[in-house]
């Protein structure tokens, strides 16, 4: 079955950097779309980009360029995203998700950035 | 337009039929997709591509269009449909996502 594992809880100062990685297993990794999603605290969901892992293509919301890079290791199935410059509203649940129906998502990783 | 326009809340009796409904411009060039979440939980796929049903999926949720404007209906409402709701679809350039702001379904 598909299965999107990610890493564990991460507590960031401002300013740092954070990587959350997203393992995936039952499937082909190079065939679908990995887009990552966030949830601040109490607030709805919210698009960062994708990458294409066949092609190694990226595109990133807006918002988060400059500050997000999305990358992957087909070797182990695993994608990436670094987010730097964190600052206090960057505190949310990271997801990772398969394709553009976002069928299948990782359990979520909790970013809390406090000084 | 940008935008993925949801009602913030919407309630409906057990066994009662709801529809949650979301808006925008770009529905008009791209299926949609909807998400349910239930609290300190992922969200799950419910519908896809307008009016697919995963897997697992009970057959009581389906999904509709009409212009600008998709429809979440849920025929038959039970106390475990109680989430929020989001839904999904691409932009009008195809390579972004955008997210409804999400509607809070209350089961009375």
């Amino acid at each position: 079955q598909v299965q999107l594992v990610q890493s564990g809880a991460e507590v960031k100062k401002p300013g740092a950097s954070v990587q959350v990685s997203c393992k995936a297993s039952g499937y082909t990794f190079t065939d679908y779309y990995i887009h990552w999603v966030r949830q601040a605290p109490g607030q709805g969901l919210e698009w960062m980009g994708w990458i294409y892992p066949n092609s190694g293509g990226t595109n990133y919301a807006q918002k988060f360029q400059g500050r997000v890079t999305m990358t992957w290791d087909t070797s182990i199935s695993t994608a990436y995203m670094e987010l730097t410059r964190l600052k206090s509203d960057d505190t949310a649940v990271y997801y990772c998700v398969r394709d553009w129906e976002l069928n299948y998502w990782g359990q979520g990783t909790l970013v809390t950035v406090s000084s | 337009s940008s935008e993925l326009t949801q009602d913030p809340a919407v309630s409906v009796a057990l066994g009662q039929t709801v529809r949650i409904t979301c808006q925008g411009d770009s529905l008009r060039s791209h299926y949609t997709n909807w998400n349910q979440q239930k609290p300190g939980q992922a969200p799950i796929l419910v519908i896809y591509n307008k009016n697919n049903r995963p897997s697992g999926i009970p057959d009581r949720f389906s999904g509709s269009s009409s212009g600008n404007t998709v429809s979440l209906t849920i025929t038959g409402a039970q106390a475990e449909d109680e989430a929020d709701y989001y839904c999904h679809s691409r932009d009008s350039s195809g390579n972004h996502v955008l997210f409804g702001g999400g509607t809070k379904l209350t089961v009375l």
